[in-house]
Order: structure tokens, then C-alpha cells, then sequence
């Protein structure tokens, strides 16, 4: 099954731009690109998930590799809210693969 | 209201001792799933049922068992709980017709079996 890699942690000033890089050389056609986050003490919540195309909601952007081996989930404006852990999964059709690494420790710095 | 709850939210107990955590959801899904958490491992998938008929083992659901009693309900039991399943539990539901359906998580139970 597909995995996916992220850095242990990173930080960000408040107000500025964080890309949050993850890796998934292994991606087969049918496995879409989901993030996921966890702020403390509560289960993790969605954030946007992709195919091929780079996607925008109110909370994110995603950003896909022409190749689909990589992704960047890109927070426009870091505030100290957003400071969570961050997952990228990817899933099929129905979940009963989807293997939750230990994501990357997000910090804002105010 | 939260539409994923979990009882209890902390539990502490010893260890051969049964335990049931319980999640309820209001979303109106078919699918659920419980995950287990432990400190910089991410979550793993215990076990997930599709329907009230249908129940499947996940990642790591030795020592554990479940119950689905209804659509909205889905349990989990330790039959006999040991100190290493000492972690965070998270029920978790989606539609699950697509990859792009969203999982919804309840708040977590905190279980520590001394």
C-alpha cells in the first residue's frame, strides 16, 4: 500500500505562508491525496483534499506534483489557531487502507 | 451538538478488566471506523463496518472487538485490557461512496490500563 512521508515538525511565523511538503512516491491512479489536521486535544478534522489539480477551500490550498509523487498543503496566512499536527493520507475508495502517519507538528509563532 | 460522541471521554481501569467504548454519530453514515493513537505514531485503523451487517478487521485489531448495534452506533471492546492498549481511541465516520468523502472524528476516549 501507498505511504506517505512528512517532516516531524516545522514552524511559522504568525500571518506568513506555511507549505507543508508531503511525499508519496507510491501513489497508484485510484488514490486521491486527503488532509487531515489535529489540534491538540481533539480529533483530527478535514482540510482539502486532490486528484491531479491544485485545489483551494477557505481553509487551504493544494498544491500536486504534475507527477502526483509529492504534494504541498499551503496555509496563506499562518495564525496561531492553525497550530496542529497535519496529516497526508491517501485514500481509496473507502478508507480501509488509509494509514495515518505521524504528520508534521505544525508551530506558529506569534 | 457534536455530531461523532464518544463515552466515555477518559477511562482508567486495571488490567484484565472489560471495557467498552462507545461512539454514536448523527451524520446519518454508513461507515464507521475506530483508530487507535500513540504518541508519535499517527492513527491506526482497529476495525471499520460499512453497514450494520458488516464488520472488518483494520490494522490492529487483535486484543479488541466491536458491535455495530445500529447505523449510528458502533462499539468497541477490550475483552480483557493490557497496559500496551493504554492510548487515545477515535471513532470516526464517513458516507464512504467516494475517495472524496470526508472522515468526521469524534473527540476521542482516553483509555490508560494500569
Amino acid at each position: 500500500d501507498a505511504k506517505t512521508t512528512q517532516p516531524n515538525s516545522m514552524e511559522s511565523n504568525e500571518e506568513e505562508p506555511v507549505h507543508l511538503p508531503c511525499n508519496h512516491s507510491t501513489i497508484s491512479g485510484t488514490d486521491y491525496i486527503h488532509w487531515y489536521r489535529q489540534l491538540p486535544s481533539q480529533g483530527p478534522e478535514y482540510v482539502i483534499h486532490g486528484l491531479t489539480s491544485n485545489v483551494n477551500n477557505r481553509m487551504a490550498s493544494l498544491a500536486i506534483a504534475e507527477d502526483r509523487k509529492s504534494s504541498t498543503l499551503i496555509l496563506h496566512r499562518a495564525t496561531l489557531r492553525d497550530a496542529a499536527v497535519y496529516y497526508c493520507i491517501l485514500v481509496k475508495t473507502s478508507y480501509d487502507k488509509v494509514i495515518f502517519g505521524p504528520g508534521t507538528s505544525l508551530s506558529v509563532i506569534p | 451538538d457534536a455530531d461523532v460522541t464518544q463515552t466515555p471521554r477518559n477511562r482508567i481501569t486495571k488490567t484484565g478488566k472489560r471495557i467498552m467504548l462507545e461512539c454514536s454519530q448523527t451524520k446519518g453514515h454508513d461507515r464507521m471506523y475506530w483508530y487507535r493513537q500513540d504518541p508519535g505514531l499517527g492513527l491506526r485503523l482497529i476495525y471499520y463496518s460499512f453497514d450494520v451487517k458488516d464488520i472488518n478487521k483494520g490494522e490492529i485489531s487483535d486484543g479488541y472487538s466491536v458491535s455495530r448495534q445500529a447505523q449510528a452506533k458502533f462499539s468497541l471492546s477490550l475483552e480483557s485490557a493490557i497496559p500496551n492498549q493504554t492510548a487515545l481511541y477515535f471513532c470516526a465516520t464517513t458516507r464512504g461512496t467516494t475517495h472524496t468523502d470526508t472522515q468526521y472524528f469524534g473527540p476521542g476516549t482516553r483509555l490508560t490500563v494500569l
